[in-house]
């Protein structure tokens, strides 16, 4: 089953927005990423954030992570036409061995000129 | 400075028919990974590789057969192709495990089985 659950499945937003999007899971972690995926190409890292981390930042990218409620979110601010993808968050459990990564389902969104 | 690829880029077999895919990375990273997606879902890991002639099951890895004899090297074989194993697979790359590091995946192959 999938560890992690990306909310929502689809966002549609003008460019110059704000874009968030959440991603659950069910386990302990150590940490916690996000990727990119454009249209038929492969994964693209965006960035990580380690559970006893609450919040990161990398230019227009904002995560949080709340251990306690298993949730984190990705905010894109000031939303370009270029940032149309679909983006997954990625889990790495603690009980899991090696450096295995579960994906959610991701968010596609849609950023209109 | 290749990167990460995989060939090839697109492939149709038929039923029943063995097909390797390749992958291959230039980075000498420990862990390499194999990736299946289907049409509007996230990754299931297939199997994966924390080194030369290290290998181990992933969530999905029934049908598929993996190899590491080189660092750079994880091809991944489906000895008897079925039609729900159609689907894009991608390979992925890692530095490290402890801690877990950023993966690195190649651009994909896209398999239809007829």
């Amino acid at each position: 089953s999938q560890q992690g659950e990306e909310d929502p499945q689809a966002l549609s937003i003008q460019e110059g927005e704000n874009a968030t999007m959440n991603c659950s899971y069910k386990t302990s972690i150590n940490n916690l990423q996000w990727y990119r995926q454009n249209s038929g190409r492969g994964l693209v890292h965006l960035i990580l954030i380690r559970s006893n981390e609450r919040e990161k930042h990398s230019g227009r990218l904002r995560v949080t992570l709340d251990t306690s409620k298993k949730s984190s979110s990705l905010l894109i601010t000031a939303s370009r036409a270029a940032d149309t993808a679909s983006y997954f968050c990625a889990t790495d459990a603690r009980e899991t061995s090696g450096s295995r990564l579960t994906f959610g389902e991701g968010t596609q969104l849609t950023v209109n000129p | 400075d290749a990167g990460i690829t995989q060939s090839p880029r697109y492939k149709i077999t038929e039923t029943g028919r063995q097909v390797t895919l390749m992958c291959h990375q230039t980075w000498s990273h420990s862990y390499m990974f194999w990736y299946r997606q289907d049409l509007g879902h996230g990754l299931r890991l297939i199997y994966y590789s924390a080194a030369a002639d290290i290998t181990d099951k992933g969530e999905v890895p029934d049908g598929y057969v993996v190899s590491r004899s080189k660092t750079e090297n994880f091809p991944l074989t489906l000895e008897s192709a079925t039609r729900s194993q159609t689907s894009v697979y991608f390979c992925a790359s890692s530095e490290s495990a402890n801690p877990t590091y950023e993966q690195y995946f190649g651009p994909g192959t896209r398999l239809t089985v007829t």
